[in-house]
């Protein structure tokens, strides 16, 4: 079980966009259905933000979607605020009957 | 509401074990699998396990196997991780989760909850 592959660091300026990538497999990312996003800030538990790809649960802003295209799994943050600077993590189900986690995303709103 | 209410942090030498535990509040606690996960120091997520709390079954992660223990007590709606033989490379925050999906629909959804962690630290 490789962890998924996300880069370490992004950044963008408040009203900008950024996309957050998270590249697996055919046996967890691209098998199922089954891909979710978490922010982390520092000290805190992480917070579900997208779970079956492209779902938002009730109370996360808009400005959060999610994307996959084969292996690859994105997140998009649009119109960046200062309180979305934070660690994102990707998530997948995989084969068999396990979870995955990714390295881990440190976003910097500049 | 829901709430998943850790054990508190541990200091212990290496060598030794840490049994930490996971209080459910809010919901049947035999109706969602409970999942571990632990983060090292400035490090990513790192997936440990599961148990399913109607049936005690486990999957554990390969790295984990033969290694972790998770088990639970459906009397006081509690789920445990036990680690013996613990390294250095052990200190970590360690977190339950609770998936989002009730148990006829799978052992994993997305995780919606989560508890507050518990730091272990390992060290002579």
């Amino acid at each position: 079980q490789s962890a998924l592959t996300q880069p370490a660091s992004v950044s963008g300026s408040p009203g900008q966009s950024i996309t957050i990538s998270c590249t697996g497999t055919s046996s967890d990312v691209g098998l199922y259905n089954l891909v979710s996003w978490y922010q982390q800030h520092p000290g805190k538990a992480p917070k579900l933000i997208i779970y079956e790809d492209t779902n938002r649960p009730s109370g996360v802003s808009n400005r959060f979607s999610g994307s996959k295209s084969g292996n690859t799994a994105s997140l998009t943050i649009s119109g960046l605020q200062a309180e979305d600077e934070a660690d994102y993590h990707c998530c997948s189900y995989a084969d068999p009957a396990t979870v995955v986690f990714g390295g881990g995303t440190r976003l910097t709103v500049l | 509401q829901v709430q998943l209410v850790q054990s508190g942090a541990e200091v212990k030498k290496p060598g030794a074990s840490v049994k930490v535990s996971c209080k459910a509040s809010g919901y049947s606690f035999t109706d969602y699998y409970i999942h571990w996960v632990r983060q090292a120091p400035g490090q990513g997520l790192e997936w440990m396990g599961w148990i399913n709390p109607n049936t005690g079954g486990t999957v554990y992660a390969q790295r984990s196997h033969g290694w972790v223990t998770i088990t639970r007590d459906t009397s006081i709606s509690t789920a445990y991780m036990e680690l013996p033989r613990l390294k250095s490379d052990d200190t970590a925050i360690y977190y339950c989760a609770r998936v989002s999906v009730p148990v006829h629909s799978g052992s994993f959804d997305s995780f919606e909850y989560w508890g507050q962690g518990t730091l272990v630290t390992v060290s002579s």
